[in-house]
Parts: C-alpha cells; structure tokens; sequence
C-alpha cells in the first residue's frame, strides 16, 4: 500500500497563478485533512472532509478551496495564490469513528509563491 | 488559536539520556496523540492516550497525561542519535471528535 500520497511535492508559482494539490489515499480511510506548516507555528488545519462529498473549514481556510468528490482523493485548490501562502502543505487521512484515531500524513508539498 | 503548546521548543541531549517533552492545552480533550516528523518528511504517528487514562508505555517511549493540569509529558528513555527529530502534541478537542489540533512542536536533537 502507498498510504498517503501527495501531488505534486514542489511547486513554485507566481503571485495571482492558480493550482491544484492533490491528496490520494488507498486505505479506504473516511476523513481527510489538509494542513499547513509554517516555521515556529506548527501544523494549523486548513479545511478537512468526513466523507465522499462533504468538506468543512479548518483553522485558516482564507484563500483555499477543496473537494472529495472520490472517497480516495482530497484536491486542495489556491485561486490566486499570495505569498504568504508559501508553506510546506500535508495531507492526512484516517478511519471514521467516535474518537479521533491515529492520522497517516503524506509526504508534503513545498510551495512557493513569489 | 493552537490549542497545544509545548515546551522546550528545542532540546539538544546526549546520546544514552533521556529526552522529556510536555505539551499543555486549553480545553476538555477526548484523547492527545504524539506524532515524529524527521526532516523534511511528513508526519509519523507515535502514541494516543486517553482523557482516562494517565499513563502509557511504547517501548522506549512513556506518555502521561494529567487532565486537571491539562498537560501532557512525553519522555524517550535511552535516546539514539535517530531520535534527532521534531516531536508534536495533538489534541482532539472537538464534541464531533473530527479534528486534530496540533501544537509547535519540540525539535529535539541527540548528539552522538
């Protein structure tokens, strides 16, 4: 099994470009996250989705759109990307539940925008 | 606002000693989990303990939770220049039991 697997893991965009991060997980896990990484502020939640179709805002969704329209995949969408978007982005997936269980992450996806 | 914070933000130890870590934390929480990330790599998940319960062990690894402190403790016993890592707290604070909020994190290094 991949696990999580991230798409793609570096990018450099220029201010006002847009682009698609893609999140694929082969364990038939329900939820899905996003997050992002910045130095000194940890992992902040950036939108996340507990089934095929469903998606709800995380900790800091300004400026981010995403869609589950496969149980598998999570797309995490920047319209016009600013750079104070520059950070590392990791996806997570995990079982559904009645406790918050154990999250796999991918790998990450360095983004850069100048 | 991070729910979990955690303290020292950076550790640096010999190898053979033992490294502790704590992570405190502003509301009612069903579970904390501690997760490894090595460089530049994603995120690995190491322990989950329980609001009941106060302490659990992984091998080299001992986690407590005190939940009238809200704070949390996590302690690598023996340590080996592949510790070298950063260590972050996880707090599941939502009713839905949906999200995880992570804190800053501890960047730990053993030197050999």
């Amino acid at each position: 099994n991949a696990g999580v697997t991230q798409t793609p893991k570096f990018r450099v965009l220029k201010t006002g470009q847009s682009m698609t991060l893609l999140c694929a997980q082969d364990m038939n896990h329900e939820y899905m996250y996003w997050y992002r990484q910045d130095p000194g502020m940890g992992l902040r939640l950036i939108h996340y989705s507990v089934g095929e179709g469903t998606t709800a805002k995380g900790e800091v969704p300004d400026g981010y759109n995403v869609s589950r329209l496969k149980k598998q995949n999570f797309l995490l969408g920047l319209e016009s990307a600013a750079p104070s978007q520059t950070s590392v982005y990791f996806c997570a997936s995990r079982i559904a539940g009645g406790i918050t269980g154990e999250l796999f992450f991918g790998e990450g996806s360095r983004l850069t925008v100048l | 606002s991070q729910q979990g914070e955690e303290d020292p933000q950076a550790l640096s130890i010999q190898e053979g000693e033992n490294a502790t870590m704590n992570c405190s934390y502003k509301t009612s929480i069903n579970n904390l989990q501690w997760y490894r990330q090595n460089s530049g790599r994603g995120l690995v998940h190491l322990i989950l303990i329980r609001s009941n319960e106060r302490e659990k062990h992984s091998g080299r690894l001992r986690v407590t939770l005190d939940t009238s402190k809200k704070s949390s403790s996590l302690l690598i016993t023996a340590s080996r220049a592949a510790d070298t890592a950063s260590y972050f707290c996880a707090t599941d604070a939502s009713r839905g039991a949906q999200k995880l909020v992570f804190g800053q994190g501890t960047r730990l290094t053993i030197n050999p």
